[in-house]
């Protein structure tokens, strides 16, 4: 594709709900992080996948926040028991290797969660 | 821990104005800088980068002024248009490894005719 895809883009859940967010990298690209983006602020890193693998998941805030890669490309970002304050942007970025000189990272559109 | 820290929060600038956004970091392990440009119901895009061993990197109207000791770095946009209407972020990351991104608060630019 051309670029990162990420879907639904729009996602509202009543509190306590499951939910589950899908992110399509660019064809070929090693690395996939996901970042969380509050209203007004920045991405703030949640887990990174080389391939398959789940590096790092330091940034995950609670033990709801599960993310899988399992064939290396697409991920999904699944969150149990939604709460309000899980309200927020969802980002997905790929990026073609992983370690060297810094790879660009392309950022989807992201996944607006909004948590009733 | 607020490791990049941005200012200011929101700015507007006249059409053919100078815009500049402020940053600075605390990880002195850090040692490469982009900055991103978000538009609204976007993802943030990479505009232009910088290490630390460079003072200043020019693309265009976009220009990144680096201040290492200071640990202290900017970006000035000349000649604004309202094109450039966005959000702008600062950010740090580490090469080598994965290279996860530490980003700014953010700055809401308006450039007004």
């Amino acid at each position: 594709g051309a670029g990162v895809s990420q879907s639904p883009r729009y996602k509202v859940a009543k509190r306590g709900q499951d939910v589950a967010l899908r992110c399509d990298p660019i064809s070929g690209h090693v690395s996939l992080f996901w970042y969380q983006q509050a209203l007004g602020q920045g991405p703030e890193f949640l887990t990174y996948f080389q391939n398959e693998a789940q590096l790092d998941k330091s940034g995950l805030p609670s033990d709801r926040f599960f993310a899988e890669r399992p064939e290396g490309s697409v991920s999904t970002l699944k969150i149990q028991r939604t709460q309000q304050e899980d309200s927020a942007v969802y980002l997905c970025a790929s990026s073609l290797q992983a370690g060297g000189s810094y790879n660009e990272q392309f950022f989807g559109p992201g996944t607006r969660l909004t948590v009733l | 821990q607020q490791q990049v820290k941005q200012s200011p929060q929101s700015l507007i600038v006249q059409k053919g104005g100078i815009s500049i956004i402020n940053c600075a970091y605390e990880n002195t392990a850090f040692d490469y800088f982009p900055w991103y440009q978000q538009f609204p119901g976007k993802g943030p895009a990479l505009l232009i980068a910088i290490r630390p061993d460079v003072s200043e990197k020019k693309e265009g109207r976009f220009t990144i002024s680096f201040n290492k000791s200071a640990k202290q770095f900017s970006l000035h946009i000349m000649d604004s248009q309202p094109g450039d209407s966005a959000t702008y972020f600062c950010a740090a990351t580490r090469s080598g490894g994965y290279q996860k991104v530490t980003f700014g608060t953010g700055t809401k630019l308006q450039v007004i005719p």
